[in-house]
């Protein structure tokens, strides 16, 4: 069974900080990760899909970076701001199961104002 | 408005008694997907569709049953529910395999089996 582990599993910043979280994944039979946002009452909301190695994605204050070689991938947020306060998803796709959606556990972020 | 629906939000039910949650989505997008979210577990994948009469097991398949007759609808069926699927059910759909594309989420739909 593959296994995609998150960390932090929680993390409490104050507004004005930058903050980053891991995504670790199996490194062999990589095919493509997405990151996703999820707020509390609401459904989640896709952030990026990576599928290079080296690649960089940015949205706004948020960026991602990928790793495949070493199975990891972080994603940043920049100047956080309490509307950042969310559970952070990523979901891992392997080359055999392109359909197959593996999620981590995701890391829960709290910006204080 | 682009958009993921599931029916219905909230349904209480008792062990046994078959029900479908539907889901809709107006994008023409290719892929559907099943998910269950429980605490501490996860988003768990159930099923999914990579087109229309195409079906494959996600991670959790057990006790449910899906079709795709068409594009925009990817009902879950429940043929006789237990306790143990008491969750919160996402459905998702996007324009073609997820390795390519962002999925967009339907609402949700809490499930309560008693």
């Amino acid at each position: 069974i593959l296994n995609v582990e998150q960390s932090p599993q929680s993390l409490h910043v104050q507004e004005g900080d930058s903050t980053n979280f891991t995504c670790s994944f199996p490194s062999s039979n990589f095919y493509a990760l997405h990151w996703y946002r999820w707020e509390t009452a609401k459904s989640p909301e896709a952030l990026f899909v990576m599928t290079l190695n080296g690649d960089e994605k940015k949205k706004g204050r948020i960026s991602a970076t990928l790793n495949t070689k070493e199975g990891y991938s972080y994603l940043y947020i920049k100047g956080s701001q309490p509307e950042d306060s969310a559970t952070y998803l990523c979901a891992f796709i392997t080359r055999g199961s392109q359909g197959n959606l593996i999620f981590g556990k995701g890391t829960k972020l709290s910006v204080k104002p | 408005e682009a958009q993921v629906t599931q029916n219905p939000r909230y349904l209480i039910t008792v062990t046994g008694k078959k029900l479908t949650v539907t889901c809709s989505q107006n994008m023409n997008h290719e892929y559907m997907s099943w998910y269950r979210q429980d605490p501490g577990l996860g988003l768990r994948q159930i099923y999914y569709s990579m087109n229309v009469e195409v079906t494959d097991k996600g991670d959790v398949p057990e006790g449910y049953k899906v079709s795709r007759k068409e594009k925009r609808n990817f009902p879950l069926i429940l043929e006789s529910p237990s306790p143990n699927q008491t969750s919160l059910y996402f459905c998702a759909s996007s324009l073609v395999a997820p390795a390519y594309n962002e999925q967009f989420f339907g609402p949700g739909t809490r499930l309560t089996v008693l």
